[in-house]
């Protein structure tokens, strides 16, 4: 069964910082590309960033609201994705979910930016 | 960025009777390798996501044979042959061929 899991979310005030991680199992993980998506109630899904394989390269995409501040990273030795937010604000409040786009979702961790 | 538009924003069906979904993508999909990356997603409610339809019309494993996909370039639908009480939920369109990957706003199908 596919699954994955994330975990590291909380409360963080406006500048901080928070590390999200993703434990993937059920599938061959060094060969997906993963991605970071996030939702709130306001604006929906809202595409994050991604990772590719590293047969695909190893590289990584990011949306314009998060590039520079956020770093998406894999360890495939651990079938683990990781999302680190630096810099954060009071806009990035939402439910974070890591995706395989063919296979499944995460269940997501709840992120919440305020002071 | 591509803009996802869904239509219509909520369904309500009958249970058995068919329900259509459609999706248009401001620009074609078609990438450079001659793939087209949309896919569609059912999030039930209090639940996460979850993939239904890849690359236009390919189900995901597990996916019941009453879900369908087709379409091309920009225009996409999602069809249930005989809908059930299982599938109420919001369902998403998605286009992978461009960065930055986009959805759609949702659509709500309800049952009757």
């Amino acid at each position: 069964e596919v699954q994955l899991v994330e975990s590291g979310g909380g409360l963080v005030k406006p500048g901080g910082s928070l590390r999200l991680s993703c434990a993937a199992s059920g599938f061959t993980f060094s060969d997906a590309w993963m991605s970071w998506v996030r939702q709130t109630p306001g604006k929906g899904l809202e595409w994050v960033g991604r990772v590719r394989s590293k047969t695909g390269g190893g590289t990584t995409d990011y949306a314009a609201p998060v590039k520079g501040r956020f770093t998406v990273s894999r360890d495939d030795s651990k079938n683990m994705l990781y999302l680190q937010m630096n810099s954060l604000r009071t806009e990035d409040t939402a439910i974070y979910y890591c995706a395989s786009f063919y296979h499944s979702w995460g269940q997501g961790t709840l992120v919440t930016v305020s002071s | 960025d591509i803009v996802m538009t869904q239509a219509p924003l909520t369904l309500s069906v009958t249970p058995g009777q068919p329900a259509s979904i459609s999706c248009k993508s401001s620009q074609s999909l078609l990438s450079g390798g001659g793939k087209t990356y949309l896919f569609w997603y059912l999030q039930r409610p209090g639940q996460s996501p979850q993939p239904l339809m890849y690359e236009v019309s390919s189900r995901v494993s597990g996916v019941p044979d009453r879900f369908s996909g087709s379409g091309s370039g920009t225009d996409f639908t999602l069809k249930i042959s005989r809908v059930e009480a299982e599938d109420v939920g919001v369902y998403y369109c998605m286009q992978g061929s461009h960065v930055p990957l986009t959805f759609g706003g949702g659509t709500k199908v309800e049952i009757k």
